[in-house]
């Protein structure tokens, strides 16, 4: 079963403009991720969040984590046609086990 | 390229068949994960290995679905009997154990059970 949601399931935006998607799950957590996928392709790993850290930045993105909340944010910043893809979180409940993804979100960002 | 490969990308079968997927990892990751995505949807952990052995294995992952890393490097996934249930993305990814279980993923077999 898939632990997290994430919401919106998809979301078109100008080029330009910030894209933001929103990530809850259930269970306590050791870390939560971000993948991208390109349309019919494997997962690209973006950037990583320990449960013990509010906020990361990297390059465009910046994640957030509200442990007590069980919620993660993903901002991409000034989206490019590039950024076209689906999004997803992934948790990891003791940096040992197998990830749980969510469904995803489908960004379409229109040049 | 030492990034995860997956062979082949796609496979076409007629149900009843056998299929067999292969993944080879980044040399140096100890773990190998399976997942399968089916269309909008995330990836759906089936099992994963540590070295050679299995360490888990997902109640999706029924009893015509084996998967094996003989020698701790490259695995299979093996469906036996396929239904058309069973089209899907299969997805490899590998990781280190420590410290934080970032996964890198292959670009998958795609697999249509007519």
């Amino acid at each position: 079963s898939q632990q997290g949601e994430e919401d919106p399931q998809a979301l078109s935006i100008q080029e330009g403009e910030n894209a933001t998607m929103n990530c809850s799950y259930k269970t306590s957590i050791n870390n939560l991720q971000w993948y991208r996928q390109n349309s019919g392709r494997g997962l690209v790993h973006l950037i990583l969040i320990r449960s013990n850290e509010r906020e990361k930045h990297s390059g465009r993105l910046r994640v957030t984590l509200d442990t007590s909340k069980k919620s993660s944010s993903l901002l991409i910043t000034a989206s490019r046609a590039a950024d076209t893809a689906s999004y997803f979180c992934a948790t990891d409940r003791s940096g040992n086990t197998p990830l749980v993804f969510g469904k995803g979100t489908r960004l379409s960002v229109i040049a | 390229d030492t990034g995860v490969s997956q062979d082949p990308r796609h496979k076409i079968t007629k149900r009843g068949q056998n299929v067999t997927f292969r993944c080879d990892p980044i040399s140096e990751h100890n773990r190998l994960y399976w997942y399968r995505q089916t269309l909008g949807q995330g990836p759906e952990f089936l099992t994963y290995f540590q070295n050679e052995a299995q360490l888990e294995k997902s109640r999706l992952l029924s009893d015509r679905f084996s998967a094996e890393r003989p020698k701790g490097s490259f695995s299979t996934l093996e469906i036996q009997r396929t239904e058309q249930g069973d089209s899907a993305m299969y997805l490899c990814a590998s990781s280190f154990i420590l410290p934080y279980n970032e996964q890198f993923f292959g670009p998958g077999t795609r697999l249509t059970v007519l």
